[in-house]
């Protein structure tokens, strides 16, 4: 079993609509959450840090399922703009500081 | 705020050859860098820990001999894919921590030839 795994997609929306991704995470000893957004061939750029009691940005709320172990971030009015790769991240059991990378889930916003 | 800079971004070499690729802390010193692989379509995997002034610490399945890194200054980390072949062509990657926020260098795109 994969340490991060998330849904590939690729995830095709409309501008405007809300979608929402998901991620699960293997070990339960993981202190530190984030999602990472990637646009291709670029490096991965941090979009949030994910709290146990949810946080929002705008147009993104990420939420934490400790209990589940479970992640997820919604995005709010898609725009354009926000096609990449949305990557879920937790830190490792060896410490905050090694992360732990989800392959990414794809999402393709259309006009 | 923070930058990591890293150097070739783009590469191509020959098979057999080596390459070295830097990654460097443009305004704050980093006792600890990380570096990463990604091969299309799949996650960002941690390649090796890169420590200032003694060994790194190569995650399981990655040759230590075969990916040299070098972290001789607080600023400056390097790694050197050495007897390079097709198969490592890949997005290689560096990142390091300012205070808690962890940031990422522009990442090399190596080709073997």
């Amino acid at each position: 079993r994969k340490e991060v795994e998330q849904d590939p997609g690729p995830f095709n929306v409309p501008e405007g609509a809300t979608v929402a991704f998901n991620c699960t995470y293997s070990n339960s000893a993981s202190q530190s959450f984030f999602w990472y957004r990637q646009d291709c061939r670029k490096e991965p750029k941090l979009l949030m840090s994910v709290y146990s009691s949810g946080n929002e940005d705008g147009r993104f709320t990420a939420q934490l399922n400790r209990a589940s172990q479970y992640i997820s971030l919604l995005i709010r009015d898609s725009k354009l703009s926000d096609s990449a790769t949305y990557l879920c991240v937790v830190s490792g059991n060896t410490g905050f500081q090694k992360l732990v990378f989800g392959t990414g889930t794809r999402l393709l916003v259309s006009p | 705020g923070a930058v990591v800079s890293q150097h070739p971004s783009r590469v191509i070499c020959k098979s057999g050859t080596s390459v070295k690729i830097e990654c460097r802390s443009l305004d704050f010193q980093a006792t600890t860098m990380f570096w990463y692989r990604q091969f299309p379509k799949q996650s960002l995997m941690l390649m090796a820990t890169s420590n200032e002034g003694s060994k790194a610490t190569y995650e399981q399945g990655v040759e230590k001999d075969k990916f040299l890194i070098n972290h001789a200054s607080l600023t400056l980390s390097t790694l050197t894919v050495t007897s390079a072949h097709p198969e490592d062509s890949s997005f290689y990657i560096c990142s390091a921590y300012s205070g808690n926020t962890i940031y990422f260098g522009e990442g090399s795109w190596l080709t073997v030839v």
